[in-house]
Formats: structure tokens, C-alpha cells, sequence
């Protein structure tokens, strides 16, 4: 049961041009959600986050926007050079001791130069 | 820098072999996570500590144990390597404070293959 889904394993946008990375979720109990980068040989890297009490959350080149009555969630980042190709995965946790991550799957973004 | 550190990056093992993944940070952090990703897939977890109170999760084969001998170090112990036991272990770190739990910090991960 993927509570968190991710359904495109891949995407391609030009060098310059904006990337939009999309991400749904099932467990209406999520109250925090997350995106992470990772290039391949190393670990996550945190990018962003978002609180279900915020529909949008800027961070430089990278925002997200938060849709709970969709349960969806996107990752918009403008503009992309080559350097952002990577695999990008949402995230999500509700409030708890340790708040657990539930990650999805993943998207390969590549940036075409 | 404070990071999170994972030792060896790369092991290889013999089936049935036991096996020891560490883990060390230097963010002082009180949460620490083991998450396992195979090809492709969402990084799962597998357990983490508070503290010292080790909380697994109910799908985690008892093959996996852990080890937090203090607040910087964290081991991941496979007791008998399975050849779909190969796959990509991370560790994480967090805070937990009284206004919630911080964002978690990952090490690069220990790539293990199993022969």
C-alpha cells in the first residue's frame, strides 16, 4: 500500500525552462511533507518542506505548493540548469515523537542542456 | 562540518555471512534512522532510535538489529545476508524537541552486495 505515490519515474525539461515534479498521497493524518534530491552514490539531500497548515513555501529557485483537499503536492523549480539532474523523492510524515518518513518512489529529473 | 557519516560506503558479503553497517554524526542529533532502498524504490524504514529507545517497525525482518552505543553512533547488524538483502542503507539523523522533530539529515548510504 504506497501511501505515498510519485507517478512519473521520470522527466525531462530544458536547461532554463521551469520543472514541475508532482507527488499525491492517500494517509489524510500527513501533516508535514518534504522533498529531497539525490544523486546517485550519495544520500538525500533536504530541499524543502512544507506544514499542512501552508498551501506554498519558497526557497530560492525551489517551491512548493501543497493541495490537502487533493491530497497533492508539487515541487516547482525555475529555472533548472544541468547541475539539478537528479532523482527528487516527496516525503511525508505526521505529527508524532519521530516523525517517520514515508517517501515515494522518486523522479529522475534530466536537464537537457 | 556537522554531517552524517556512513562506514564502509560500499561491503560486500558472503550469503548467510553477518554483517555490520555503522553509522556516526556529528549534528547531535537524539533521532537516528536506518532506512533500506533497493533499484528504484522509495527508501523504506527499517527502524530509528530516540534516544536510547529502539523502535522498530512491524515489517522489519528480524534478520535486521540495531545498535546505539551512545548519542553519535548508530550500527545496523544483518545477522544472516539474504541475496535480497542487497540493496542501499541509509542513515538519518533528527532532532526531537518539544515543538515537534526537526527535518532529518541523511548520510551518502552503504551500498551491500550480497554473493
Amino acid at each position: 500500500d504506497q501511501q505515498v505515490k510519485q507517478n512519473s519515474p521520470s522527466l525531462s525539461v530544458q536547461e532554463g525552462r521551469i520543472s514541475i515534479l508532482n507527488c499525491d498521497y492517500t494517509n489524510s493524518m500527513f501533516d508535514y511533507f518534504l522533498w529531497y534530491k539525490k544523486y546517485p552514490a550519495e544520500g538525500p539531500t533536504f530541499l524543502i518542506s512544507i506544514s499542512s497548515i501552508k498551501d506554498k513555501n519558497e526557497d530560492g529557485r525551489f517551491t512548493v505548493f501543497l493541495n490537502k483537499s487533493a491530497k497533492h503536492l508539487s515541487l516547482h523549480i525555475v529555472p533548472s540548469p544541468p547541475g539539478d539532474s537528479a532523482v527528487y523523492f516527496c516525503a511525508a510524515s505526521y505529527s508524532g515523537s519521530a516523525r517517520q518518513l514515508t517517501f515515494g518512489s522518486g523522479t529522475q529529473l534530466t536537464v537537457l542542456p | 562540518d556537522a554531517m552524517v557519516i556512513q562506514n564502509p560506503r560500499y561491503q560486500v558479503t558472503q550469503f548467510g555471512k553477518p554483517v555490520t553497517l555503522s553509522c556516526s554524526q556529528t549534528l547531535n542529533h537524539n533521532v537516528m534512522y536506518w532506512y533500506q532502498q533497493k533499484s528504484s524504490q522509495a527508501p523504506k524504514l527499517l527502524f530509528h532510535y530516540y534516544d536510547k529507545d529502539f523502535n522498530n517497525e512491524a515489517d522489519t525482518p528480524d534478520n535486521f538489529q540495531s545498535r546505539r552505543p551512545n548519542t553519535s553512533f548508530c550500527f545496523l547488524d544483518i545477522r544472516s545476508p539474504g541475496l535480497g538483502d542487497a540493496a542501499m542503507y541509509l542513515c538519518a539523523t533528527s532532532r526531537v524537541t518539544g515543538a515537534g522533530t526537526d527535518t532529518q539529515y541523511f548520510g551518502p548510504g552503504t551500498r551491500l552486495t550480497v554473493l
